[in-house]
């Protein structure tokens, strides 16, 4: 199986921060890197497909980069409804993994 | 509305069977590959399983293959999970999601999910 492991695990940060997290895969992916938010108690919805591409409706704040092994997800001026966890996850193959999430708060 | 619905979790004891159901409105149920995905309780998100559009391939994670069950009914825009010989370790919320792509063009990455039902194995 593919592990993804992202960093840091948890992170605090003020409204109009510019923010990064990283994902890190145990083998290359090429760019299948997806990136989900979750706020307490609701389901993740998706941020970023394919690396980083924007999906339909979601803020032009959040962008995504990286291929092979190393990603990045950056928010790049923090607004109060983006605290939340962010998850990374694989599609280059099954089964599908995802990384064990970054808790963003507030500082 | 577009939307996807979860029900028939609950309390099981361990080795028991339950089966869990989404009702999908709002879009072309018959033309999307679909998924379970659990998240223990404040654990991280696991994929469980996933059926084509036609539920003519089926795939599953590794620690539920052999004992879950992943299906569907086109006429009835619903998808199912039949979850045998419960454990402890899988006590969580299930979520159904949507792949983002659709027939044979499917992508492991999920673009619609519901809120979840849960699933609590203990005696």
């Amino acid at each position: 199986d593919i592990q993804m492991t992202q960093s840091p695990s948890s992170l605090s940060a003020s409204v109009g921060d510019r923010v990064t997290i990283n994902c890190r895969a145990s083998q290359s992916i090429s760019t299948y890197l997806n990136w989900y938010q979750q706020k307490p108690g609701k389901a993740p919805s998706l941020l970023i497909y394919s690396a980083s591409f924007l999906q339909s409706g979601v803020p032009s704040t959040f962008s995504g980069s990286g291929s092979g092994t190393d990603f990045t997800l950056t928010i790049s001026s923090l607004r109060p409804e983006d605290f939340a966890t962010y998850y990374c996850q694989q599609s280059f193959t099954t089964p599908i993994t995802f990384g064990q999430g970054t808790r963003l708060g507030i500082k | 509305q577009v939307q996807l619905v979860e029900s028939g979790g609950g309390v099981v004891q361990p080795g028991r069977s339950l089966r869990l159901s989404c009702a999908a409105s709002g879009f072309r149920f018959g033309d999307y590959g679909m998924h379970w995905v659990r998240q223990a309780p404040g654990k991280e998100l696991e994929w469980v399983a996933f059926v084509w559009y036609d539920g003519s391939y089926k795939d599953y994670g590794g620690s539920v293959e052999g004992r879950f069950t992943i299906s569907r009914d086109n006429s009835k825009n619903t998808l199912y999970l039949q979850m045998d010989n419960l454990r402890a370790e899988d006590t969580a919320v299930y979520h159904c999601a949507r792949d983002r792509g659709t027939r044979r063009l499917f992508q492991n990455l999920f673009d619609m999910w519901g809120q979840g039902t849960m699933v609590t194995v203990s005696s």
